[in-house]
């Protein structure tokens, strides 16, 4: 069965830091995928969207990589601020049907 | 960009009671998602609602359960019936990016139901 997988465990990290969060998926061939940030008590805000024909997709600190062979994303946020703390999750594309599925989330936080 | 608000925001319930969460679009907007966030778990889809036909649901979710209205193009309800402490959670609604079709989801601010 298809499968999404981001790490479980809270990443700490110091601010200034680079932030890197894995989303890790099996038996998908997505179009493209997305990450959105949530934060406690608040629906999901859309961040980035990076189709299956890119490798990398940049928006100011934040990196996004996508290695359809690995079948593997990478969510960079550089010089990161404390401000950059909260859930963050990775969603893909059913490709047939059309509907987001989604990781259940990694908790970032990042300390001064 | 679409801004969406729900009501109510929060809520404690009693076992076997049912309730309604109501869904605001400011814009007119073709499907409306509904998901569910338990703690600690991902988002998924309840069911998709289109004007003018009926829901239609993911497995493992009926329609006796979550009833679903979209009376026109900028609103929906979903209602969660006689409800049990598994339903505690946090539902949302969402639609997506009209500007040409990226997938990209709005969401609102979710209903956070605890279920007694």
């Amino acid at each position: 069965s298809q499968k999404i997988e981001q790490n479980s465990e809270a990443l700490n990290i110091q601010e200034g830091k680079t932030a890197t969060l894995t989303c890790n998926y099996t038996n998908y061939s997505p179009a493209y995928l997305q990450w959105y940030r949530q934060d406690p008590g608040r629906g999901p805000v859309f961040l980035l969207l990076i189709r299956e024909n890119e490798k990398e997709k940049r928006k100011e600190r934040l990196k996004v990589t996508f290695d359809t062979t690995l079948k593997q994303s990478l969510f960079h946020i550089t010089a990161s601020q404390p401000a950059d703390s909260a859930t963050y999750l990775c969603a893909l594309d059913g490709r047939y049907g059309n509907k987001l599925v989604f990781g259940a989330g990694t908790i970032l936080r990042v300390k001064s | 960009s679409a801004v969406i608000s729900q009501k109510p925001s929060r809520d404690i319930c009693q076992r076997g009671t049912s309730l309604t969460i109501q869904c605001q679009v400011d814009s007119q907007v073709t499907m409306m998602f509904w998901y569910r966030q338990q703690p600690g778990q991902s988002l998924t889809l309840i069911a998709t609602a289109n004007q003018g036909s009926e829901a239609t649901y993911e497995s493992g979710f009926v329609i006796d359960k979550f009833p679903i209205s979209r009376p026109n193009l900028t609103f929906s309800t979903l209602t969660v019936s006689n409800m049990s402490p598994e339903d505690s959670s946090i539902y949302l609604c969402s639609v997506e990016d009209g500007a040409g079709y990226t997938g990209e989801l709005f969401f609102g601010e979710g209903s956070r139901l605890t279920v007694l």
